[in-house]
């Protein structure tokens, strides 16, 4: 299994919160991705980074913010949570090689009421 | 456009039978495919990676297939068991960027019943 992490697994709050969703890995990788999952709909990429000080917006347009101080380290916020982002939250890693495989961690499932 | 599309959208089987799920895919130029298993609340795990030149890879009862120039794969289960309950998605890998884009499918919802 692999060593990434997120916290909390579970969040409810209220509209108009900051919130900071926490993703750390051990493994090292260089490579660290955020996406977001509705209920029987596909991954969405909505944040990567490929190292230390490197973030880039992904494919799905997200009010979120990312950053990575440290390579293992790569946390979420949102500013003002609102219902729109209640969603699945996945972080992913992965190392630069041939088939850059991506372990993901356990999801941090948000509502917002 | 590059899409991922899988079938059957929801599958249920009895424990102890054998089923196989379908991916179809537009994605160019290609890299390679994998599946992913997600069990309910936790993130995908990869169960086998294939690139192109690869037809077929096996990781215990799970045997994927590859054609590549039908652009189509199958994940075969053989004698399922109840923790074979899952999500199973096909993820097709680009080389068209430096970040090696991935393109998801909606996945299959497995459910095996004792």
């Amino acid at each position: 299994e692999a060593d990434i992490y997120q916290t909390p697994r579970y969040l409810v709050i209220g509209t108009g919160k900051k919130i900071t969703l926490e993703c750390s890995q051990t493994m090292g990788h260089d490579k660290m991705y955020w996406y977001q999952q509705d209920p029987g709909m596909e991954l969405h990429l909505i944040h990567y980074s490929y190292g230390v000080n490197s973030t880039e917006k992904g494919d799905l347009s997200s009010e979120s913010t990312v950053s990575r101080i440290r390579t293992e380290h790569f946390p979420l916020t949102l500013e003002s949570a609102r219902p729109s982002h209640t969603s699945q939250y996945l972080c992913a890693s992965s190392e630069t090689g041939s088939t850059d495989t991506q372990y993901f961690g356990p999801g941090t499932r948000l509502t917002v009421l | 456009k590059n899409q991922v599309e899988q079938s059957p959208q929801s599958l249920i089987i009895l424990e102890g039978k054998n089923c196989t799920l379908q991916c179809n895919y537009t994605v160019s130029p290609f890299s390679n495919l994998r599946w992913y298993k997600q069990d309910t609340g936790r993130g995908p795990v990869s169960l086998t990676i294939m690139t192109f030149s690869e037809n077929t890879k096996s990781n215990g009862r799970y045997t994927a297939t590859l054609d590549a120039d039908t652009k189509q794969s199958s994940l075969h289960i053989t004698a399922s068991q109840l923790s074979d309950s899952a999500s199973y998605i096909c993820v097709v890998s680009d080389r068209g960027s430096t970040l090696g884009r991935l393109y998801f499918g909606r996945g299959t919802q497995l459910t095996v019943w004792p």
